[in-house]
């Protein structure tokens, strides 16, 4: 069955410093790829997303992730954190064959030491 | 230009009864996604309408049911309602190329059962 994995459930990190966050998925073949953003009480922000083409892609809020076709993977990454950053962050994979039919995985909660 | 909204933003209801979610989504979508999100994980897709017409379905029970009008807005009705279905509730709207952008989130109800 397909599946998205997040391997960190919580990661800390200082205000400034770099941040990455993993995701792995299960699926034959290429997905279409997104990372989310949820703030306490609030819905999901699309922060990017990946259909096809080049293999980084760059979104809102200064984030980045890359496409590895060879690990399933699309890791989330951002050079320099600010505490607005702190949030859930949500991977999520639209399986082609599926109409938008989204899987999330579990999420990674980000907390920003100032 | 008005994102997906929903209403109403909390609900407090006790096991047995019924209720019904509503979500308009953005302008110029015409696709309806709901998703589950209990506390501490990821949304759970229940079930996207297009066309007036449920065209995907998730792992959930009968009891959950929803509509989309011609306006494209979405109804979801939960009935015999249990303990397990306090949770909030995402409806996402999507449209354009038939299924392949992203989706847009609302803020959610925060469905808690009593």
């Amino acid at each position: 069955a397909q599946s998205v994995t997040q391997p960190d459930i919580h990661i800390t990190v200082s205000e400034g410093a770099s941040l990455e966050l993993r995701c792995n998925y299960s699926y034959g073949a290429t997905p279409y790829l997104f990372w989310y953003v949820q703030s306490p009480g609030q819905g999901l922000q699309l922060l990017l997303k990946y259909f096809s083409g080049d293999t980084l892609v760059q979104g809102i809020k200064g984030f980045e992730a890359e496409f590895k076709r060879s690990q399933s993977s699309f890791n989330l990454r951002k050079p320099s954190v600010h505490w607005s950053d702190a949030a859930e962050y949500f991977c999520a994979v639209d399986m082609e064959t599926s109409y938008d039919k989204v899987i999330f995985g579990p999420g990674t909660s980000l907390s920003v030491i100032p | 230009d008005a994102g997906v909204t929903q209403s109403p933003t909390h609900l407090i209801k006790t096991r047995g009864q019924q209720v019904t979610l509503r979500c308009s989504p953005k302008s110029g979508h015409d696709t309806v996604s709901w998703y589950q999100q209990a506390l501490g994980q990821g949304p759970q897709f229940i079930f996207q309408y297009y066309e007036e017409e449920e065209r995907q379905r998730g792992n959930f029970p009968d009891r959950f049911s929803g509509h989309q009008f011609p306006n494209y807005s979405s109804e979801l009705n939960v009935n015999a309602l249990l303990l397990g279905d306090s949770a909030l509730y995402l409806c996402a709207s999507s449209g354009g190329d038939r299924g392949r952008s992203a989706q847009h989130f609302g803020d959610g109800t925060r469905l808690s059962i009593l």
